[in-house]
């Protein structure tokens, strides 16, 4: 079925340090992709989202582009701070035969920023 | 402030003890759906609804009712919980009635089950 594979955390770096975090997707066709986002003690967020393949999702200095070659989505910031420090989760929605079943999600990373 | 509210934030239970996670939405969203979040398994799906009278399990759904009655609310029932259920509860929602749409979500219900 479909499905996304994220790089396991968790994730330290320093601040303005730059960040990438892994997500390879397996999926019937071409679907939209997403990163979540939860901060602590908070429910999960829309970040970004690209709807095509080539298209690139920006959103608060984090960036992702879709790339059907190598099935990947990956998530990138040039220089972080303590504030991105979070939870990041990549999504797609399930496969068109599955129902409507809503977006099925990674199993997250946690990022850590130190001053 | 629109969006989804969820009670209680955090909740206690005795093994056998039922209750029910409250779960509102004021967008008028017809999709609504429960994951459970635990350490090193990520969001898994308990159960989800198209629209108002219609429910669907998802992954994860034994130990759990949901009904939707209306199109805002869409309350999930423990009925006799088990610390298996140890975990933290988060209601979503999105317009539409496909699972493809962005997901709105709850602060989340942490409940701890003794």
């Amino acid at each position: 079925g479909d499905s996304v594979t994220q790089m396991e955390g968790p994730v330290t770096l320093s601040e303005e340090a730059f960040l990438t975090i892994n997500c390879t997707y397996t999926a019937t066709g071409y679907p939209s992709l997403f990163w979540y986002v939860q901060y602590p003690g908070e429910g999960l967020q829309l970040l970004l989202k690209a709807t095509k393949a080539d298209d690139k999702g920006s959103n608060k200095g984090f960036e992702a582009t879709y790339r059907k070659e190598t099935t990947s989505f990956h998530l990138e910031k040039g220089s972080v701070q303590v504030s991105d420090s979070a939870v990041y989760f990549c999504a797609l929605p399930p496969n068109p035969n599955s129902g409507n079943t809503p977006l099925v999600f990674g199993k997250g990373t946690r990022l850590s920023v130190i001053a | 402030n629109a969006g989804v509210t969820q009670t209680p934030k955090f909740q206690v239970l005795k093994t056998g003890q039922s209750m029910t996670l409250q779960c509102a939405q004021d967008m008028n969203h017809e999709y609504m759906s429960w994951y459970r979040q635990d350490p090193g398994m990520g969001l898994r799906l308990i159960h989800y609804s198209v629209g108002a009278g219609i429910t669907d399990q998802g992954e994860v759904p034994n130990g759990y009712n949901v009904s939707r009655s209306t199109t805002e609310d869409f309350p999930l029932r423990l009925l006799s919980a088990a610390p298996s259920q140890t975990s933290v509860y988060f209601c979503a929602s999105s317009y539409g009635r496909s699972g493809a749409n962005v997901l709105t979500f709850g602060a989340g219900s942490r409940l701890t089950v003794l």
